[in-house]
């Protein structure tokens, strides 16, 4: 079965510059929800889509913006980035059941800024 | 807000021992509860999970029984096996009746698992 994917796998950036995040979410799954792993930490939301709609908003910094695409993809895009910013950062996708639907996982993206 | 609290690990076990991982949550609405597991260098895999009150999720092995009386979502298996070695994270979704979220998950600090041969 198709999964999610998420592009790319690993980043080593600088501190200042910017970052693209990508997901692909499961064919027909209309929701798309980024969430920052910490090391060691536990996933922290940041934000999610529905319909091409931001739907909700967590953590996320203002150096950080998002959005959902016509054909249901995600990119994350980070600027300004910090030190702070290494983490591993997971996209994940749910199906057109509304918000109430299981969140299936891409494999994330690890994000070192050096 | 919402909160997920497990048990504070890490858990060592050796082969085929009997393994609990408790969990508790904190929701203002009627939330959907999950196992999560995550191997070595992989991403989130969902392991079990439970809508309603009294719903037992089952996976591999793995039990975890929504219990609202005591906001509880404890994780069971009866016989580990070296495999099962990773970190397990308990989460909460509260996009149900009552709740708050567009289904965003919070999760547990999660709980470092080793089984030893």
């Amino acid at each position: 079965a198709a999964g999610v994917i998420q592009s790319p796998r690993h980043l080593i950036k600088e501190k200042r510059e910017t970052a693209t995040l990508k997901c692909y979410p499961i064919p027909r799954h209309d929701t798309v929800y980024w969430y920052q792993q910490g090391p060691g930490q536990d996933p922290q939301f940041l934000i999610s889509f529905y319909e091409k709609m931001q739907s909700d908003k967590g953590s996320i910094p203002d150096r950080f913006s998002a959005q959902q695409f016509s054909d249901y993809h995600s990119e994350l895009n980070m600027s300004s980035l910090e030190l702070g910013d290494s983490a591993l950062y997971f996209c994940a996708s749910s199906g057109a059941g509304g918000p109430q639907e299981t969140q299936y996982f891409g494999p994330g993206t690890r994000l070192l800024v050096l | 807000g919402d909160s997920v609290t497990q048990m504070e690990g890490p858990v060592t076990l050796s082969e085929e021992a009997f393994l609990t991982i408790n969990c508790t949550y904190t929701a203002t609405g009627y939330p959907s509860l999950f196992w999560y597991v995550q191997y070595p260098g992989e991403g989130l895999q969902l392991l079990l999970k439970a809508t309603k009150a009294d719903d037992k999720g089952s996976n591999k092995g793995f039990e975890a029984t929504y219990r609202k009386e005591t906001t509880s979502f404890h994780l069971e298996k009866g016989s580990v096996q070296v495999s099962d070695s990773a970190v397990y994270f308990c989460a909460l979704s509260d996009a149900g009746a009552g709740g708050t979220s567009y289904g965003k998950l919070t999760f547990g600090q999660g709980t470092i698992l080793t089984v030893h041969p």
